[in-house]
């Protein structure tokens, strides 16, 4: 069994200060976790994948997220946010070769000018 | 457009219609997943296909949904006797599903189901 805990469901940045969305996850196996990115009436994209290689991601538009095994936590970063940066992001967890993915529930990111 | 493409993008319904949407996955990508995603929620896995079969459909929310992938391109998924509890995003997505994990789900932008 897997699962995916989004410690915050909003999270309110000014922009240009650093970002910072928690995610703990279950699983019984070695998974493999990612992020992914939903803007209003857009389709989800991903922004990065842990895998088992290194256990610091870097993703696109300059996020990154550190894999803490002992702590079982998979937190997404960014240094300086951009008001474009605003959006629902998801952590997500896959334990098997079929890509079925379990998301966490979500955090709405708010960047103020 | 080469992307995921679902229709329709909105569809309202009477409580105990049937209803029908359809994705066309980007083209080379032999692994078609549907998921839904209620107002607040993560999507949630429903079933995915490896071309033309369907791999894992325990997780279909009642015997009321169904979906299709006949030749092993575009799929549908149907939902019988609507149900308010039934309004939801049902979101598509493919894959190339070559190798291990990838995680490189690309995703539709979802059609959404209103049931009056």
């Amino acid at each position: 069994a897997q699962s995916v805990t989004q410690l915050d469901s909003h999270v309110s940045v000014s922009e240009g200060t650093p970002v910072l969305l928690r995610c703990n996850y279950s699983s019984s196996y070695s998974p493999s976790l990612f992020w992914y990115v939903q803007h209003p009436n857009k389709g989800l994209q991903l922004l990065l994948k842990y895998t088992s290689a290194a256990t610091l991601v870097k993703g696109i538009n300059g996020f990154e997220a550190e894999f803490k095994k002992s702590e079982t936590s998979f937190h997404l970063t960014k240094p300086s946010a951009h008001m474009s940066d605003a959006a629902e992001y998801f952590c997500v967890v896959s334990a098997n070769a079929g890509n079925m993915l379990t998301f966490g529930g979500g955090t709405r990111l708010m960047v103020k000018p | 457009d080469t992307g995921v493409s679902q229709d329709p993008r909105h569809k309202i319904t009477k409580r105990g219609q049937n209803v029908t949407f359809r994705c066309d996955p980007i083209s080379e990508h032999n692994r078609l997943y549907w998921y839904r995603q209620t107002l607040g929620q993560g999507p949630e896995f429903l079933t995915y296909f490896q071309n033309e079969a369907q791999l894992e459909k325990s997780r279909l929310l009642s015997d009321r949904f169904s979906a299709e992938r006949p030749k092993g391109s575009f799929s549908t998924l149907e939902i019988q006797r609507t149900e308010q509890g039934d309004s939801a995003m049902y979101l598509c997505a493919s894959s190339s599903g070559i190798g291990s994990v990838s995680g490189e789900l690309f995703f539709g932008e979802g059609s959404r189901l209103t049931v009056l």
